[in-house]
């Protein structure tokens, strides 16, 4: 199974910082890794998708970047609306597999 | 609009065999870029990826629980199934089913999620 594995495993900001999460792979899985936002007690969001595919809907302040086996998730100006769990996972191969996540907290 | 839903039991008894239904619309179960997953979250804890099903029947299984997990699907009313046997305590999760988007470049991603279900293993 590919292992994912995100960093930092919790952040504090303020709103208008720019926040960067990491997500490692324990394997080349090329460019074939999801990002998802989760709020309490809510599903899992789609957010970028083939890693810097923007979903449809999804405000542009949101990128991903990388390939292979090291991924980043960048919020550019951190909204009220934005504090949540991020998970990355991959679709290289079965089983996929998420990320530990990472919350995102008010500072 | 792409909806769905999970409905089963909210308590099971270890040893019991737990039964999950998705109902979706919006989409059709017979359409071949698209599938279903089956994904739970214990408590505080990352989602798991449990199953998937696609349109050509084609399925696969979590390693680790692959001898516990069965799914299903029926096209005609738009429902798929997963059945978990020998459910534990350590089962108790919020089980979700999600919608699977194969793109053209072969990419696939849960874009469509079900609000998911609380499943909770005590006797």
């Amino acid at each position: 199974d590919i292992q994912m594995t995100q960093s930092p495993s919790s952040l504090s900001a303020s709103v208008g910082d720019r926040v960067t999460i990491t997500c490692r792979a324990s394997q080349t899985i090329s460019n074939y890794l999801n990002w998802y936002q989760q709020k309490p007690g809510k599903a899992p969001k789609l957010l970028i998708y083939a890693a810097s595919s923007l979903q449809s809907a999804v405000p542009p302040r949101f990128s991903g970047s990388g390939s292979g086996t090291d991924f980043t998730l960048t919020i550019s100006s951190l909204q009220p609306e934005d504090f949540a769990t991020y998970y990355c996972q991959q679709s290289y191969s079965i089983p996929r597999t998420f990320g530990q996540g990472t919350k995102v907290e008010i500072k | 609009q792409v909806t769905l839903k999970e409905s089963g039991p909210v308590l099971v008894k270890p040893t019991e065999t737990l039964t999950l239904t998705c109902t979706v619309s919006g989409f059709s179960l017979s359409n071949s870029r698209m599938g279903v997953s089956w994904i739970r979250q214990p408590p505080g804890k990352a989602p798991e990826w449990l199953a998937h099903i696609f349109s050509n029947d084609e399925k696969s299984y979590s390693t680790s629980l692959k001898s516990r997990l069965t799914i299903s699907k029926d096209t005609s009313i738009s429902q798929v199934v997963l059945m978990m046997t020998n459910m534990d305590p350590l089962d108790t999760a919020t089980y979700y089913c999600a919608r699977i988007l194969r793109d053209s470049y072969g990419q696939y991603y849960f874009d469509y999620w079900g609000q998911g279900t609380l499943v909770t293993v005590s006797s």
